[in-house]
């Protein structure tokens, strides 16, 4: 497998329900991303890791927890989410924090009811 | 405050024509640019970057053109063809290199007709 893989592509869950999104990347990169898109919306980056240490939080509610045990590897932790939160959750690698373009996987689709 | 807008929320064009996307930015401190294509149900796919060193760069049917004192930056593509058809996002960092984070504009969803 090549790029960046996320799974799964589409999740529906309760609001009392804790679920996680996980990502892999298989590109040998140093830096990964979780961004947020929502309707009509530009992307919003929610969290940045770097060798496995998060260097930005991009002010998000604690309902969203990330992790990232390795560099080939961040989940996304999600627990009493709100309707709000439901949208397009895009994760995302670079060769270093803001070093070359960061290359995205194809999304979760994350409906809250 | 959205610091970087792409006011066209969509565009047509037709087949071998000229597609020009456009994106506006307010904060001059950026100084590198991106632009990326998104297919439905696929994620943002990289297209053409440039730094604020330069005000043009090409590649391929893909031309970038930046155009500091207007706060402007286009994305050309020539000639358009129909699998360009894709939601454009431009993007826009400051001191990229020194771990800026890039902003988004809301995208513009370009249609090319055979």
């Amino acid at each position: 497998e090549t790029g960046v893989t996320q799974t799964p592509r589409h999740l529906v869950m309760g609001m009392t329900n804790k679920k996680s999104l996980k990502c892999e990347q298989h590109l040998g990169h140093n830096a990964m991303y979780w961004y947020k898109q929502s309707a009509k919306k530009p992307l919003e980056l929610m969290f940045v890791y770097s060798l496995e240490e998060r260097v930005e939080n991009n002010s998000v509610p604690s309902r969203f927890s990330p992790e990232c045990p390795n560099s080939s590897h961040l989940f996304l932790h999600l627990h009493t989410l709100q309707p709000e939160d439901s949208a397009l959750y895009l994760c995302a690698s670079s060769q270093e924090p803001a070093v070359g373009p960061q290359h995205f996987g194809d999304g979760t689709r994350l409906s809250i009811l | 405050d959205q610091q970087v807008k792409q006011n066209s929320p969509s565009l047509s064009v037709q087949e071998g024509r000229i597609s020009i996307l456009n994106c506006d930015y307010t904060n001059s401190m950026f100084d590198y640019f991106l632009w990326y294509k998104k297919y439905p149900a696929e994620g943002p796919t990289f297209l053409i970057s440039i730094s604020s060193i330069k005000d043009k760069n090409e590649d391929g049917r893909f031309t970038v053109f930046l155009n500091k004192s207007a706060k402007h930056l286009s994305l050309h593509i020539v000639p358009s063809q129909p699998g360009d058809s894709a939601v454009y996002f431009c993007a826009a960092s400051r001191g990229y290199n020194q771990g800026g984070k890039l902003i988004f504009g809301q995208g513009t969803e370009l249609s090319v007709k055979p």
